[in-house]
């Protein structure tokens, strides 16, 4: 089946500094990957959408100079979490589509992020 | 807009015993359905999916059937083990809501099995 790989799982920061998370689809190309933030207990929260090659669209009321999101490749998107504070910390986890159109998401392993 | 309701939990339950967690949807277009299952601490894994109505999604002694009637997907095990404590999500993507598939979930649902 079709692999997402996240890395970290799991990464631990001082405010201010910057953490990047890799996304990565291991044996598919995605045209589009998703990144969630989820809270404990908490469904998934929907930061935004990104396409190969084009902008990120940001859900509303995510800063997108805070969280920036690039998609440079079929098989890989970023997301930095820039000028990190405590209330960043969360568990964070992407999905990626298969260009070949199958309706199925498929989701990374989430990182842990921890800002101290 | 597009939108799914899935029983809160948590639900408890002793090992071999029936579950069934609801969920319902609403949908602009013909979605395709989808359970998903997170375990402590790790991402989302699919479970099973239906992408037209009357099919039936299965998977590790898992089901769920897609009542296009009903718009429900409920999911059923005949006999829950230990092992299968985790947050369930039930979702939907819906190729009318913008043609990019973004999936749509429900807030997941709790099972906790004891032995």
């Amino acid at each position: 089946g079709a692999v997402v790989s996240q890395h970290p799982s799991r990464v631990i920061c001082k405010s201010g500094t910057s953490v990047k998370i890799e996304c990565r689809s291991l044996d598919f190309q995605a045209t589009t990957m998703f990144w969630y933030r989820q809270f404990p207990k908490q469904s998934l929260m929907l930061m935004a959408t990104s396409n190969e090659g084009s902008k990120a669209t940001y859900e509303q009321g995510v800063e997108k100079d805070k969280f920036l999101i690039n998609h440079a490749s079929l098989t890989l998107s970023t997301l930095t979490v820039t000028s990190a504070h405590p209330e960043d910390s969360s568990f964070y986890i992407c999905s990626a589509r298969d260009v070949q159109g199958s309706p199925e998401a498929f989701f990374g392993q989430g990182t842990r992020l921890t800002v101290v | 807009g597009d939108s799914v309701t899935q029983m809160e939990g948590p639900v408890t339950l002793s090992e071999e015993a029936f579950l069934t967690i609801n969920c319902t949807y609403t949908a602009t277009g013909y979605p395709s359905l989808f359970w998903y299952v997170q375990y402590p601490g790790e991402g989302l894994q699919l479970l099973l999916k239906a992408t037209k109505a009357d099919d039936k999604g299965s998977n590790k002694g898992f089901e769920a059937t897609y009542r296009k009637e009903t718009t429900s997907f409920h999911l059923e095990k005949g006999s829950v083990q230990v092992s299968d404590s985790a947050v369930y999500f039930c979702a939907l993507s819906d190729e009318a809501s913008g043609g990019s598939y973004i999936p749509t979930f429900g807030r997941g649902t709790s099972l906790i099995v004891h032995p």
